[in-house]
């Protein structure tokens, strides 16, 4: 069983356009996260949730909005699509947020999103 | 803040020679390391991680310490294998709750060829 899925694996679109990338966890963690790889192969986190709450929002244009429907899943959405969009998206789920103490974050395969 | 400072790649080795990727860390009280290791086309995989000064990780004979003294946790292998070929992340998990400080921050990536 996948841990951690991420639907798409590949996305090509245009710019303008508006798009969803699904992540989905069955390992019963609490807490989720979007990460966005450039590629230069740098990491960085865009959002975080806990229990469907949003607790990190990382300077991210307004036209990423991630929902998180249940514990289990957390999709992004992206509006008018840019050429810069262009990354590698990781989904990654850990038991708690993120603060030492042993909390290991598992990642999806990622969605890469090639916007033309 | 807290940050990640991972040497530059990328690195080529021949098969069975010895691999030292450095990596130090800048952070405000007893942050966790983790070094994550992506194979071309997949996702991250948690490789080893140590929560405490002086704690060892290991795994598949990849080992790192963590030396508060030196803020350093540098990822060594006696003899690396065709199959190791991948790209190493270095990364803190800050020791506050949720925030900027709790987020799981990432060196640039190290990419690793190992040569028959």
């Amino acid at each position: 069983d996948t841990a951690v899925s991420q639907t798409p694996k590949y996305l090509v679109t245009q710019m303008g356009n508006d798009k969803s990338i699904k992540c989905e966890q069955n390992l019963g963690h609490d807490t989720m996260y979007w990460y966005k790889q450039d590629s230069k192969k740098f990491l960085k986190i865009m959002f975080s949730y806990n229990n469907k709450e949003l607790i990190i929002n990382e300077t991210v244009p307004n036209r990423f909005s991630p929902k998180s429907p249940d514990k289990a899943h957390l999709n992004l959405h992206i509006n008018s699509l840019e050429l810069g969009d262009s990354a590698v998206y990781f989904c990654a789920s850990s038991h708690r947020p993120w603060g030492g103490m042993n909390t290991e974050a598992f990642f999806g395969q990622g969605t890469r999103l090639t916007v033309v | 803040g807290n940050s990640v400072t991972q040497m530059e790649g990328p690195v080529t080795l021949s098969e069975e020679a010895f691999l030292t990727i450095n990596c130090t860390y800048t952070a405000t009280g007893y942050p966790s390391l983790f070094w994550y290791v992506q194979y071309p086309g997949e996702g991250l995989q948690l490789l080893l991680k140590a929560t405490k000064a002086d704690d060892k990780g290991s795994n598949k004979g990849f080992e790192a310490t963590y030396r508060k003294e030196t803020t350093s946790f540098h990822l060594e292998k006696g003899s690396v294998q065709v199959s190791d070929s991948a790209v190493y992340f270095c990364a803190l998990s800050g020791d506050n709750y949720g925030g900027s400080q709790g987020n799981l921050i990432f060196g640039k990536g190290t990419k690793l060829s190992v040569k028959p």
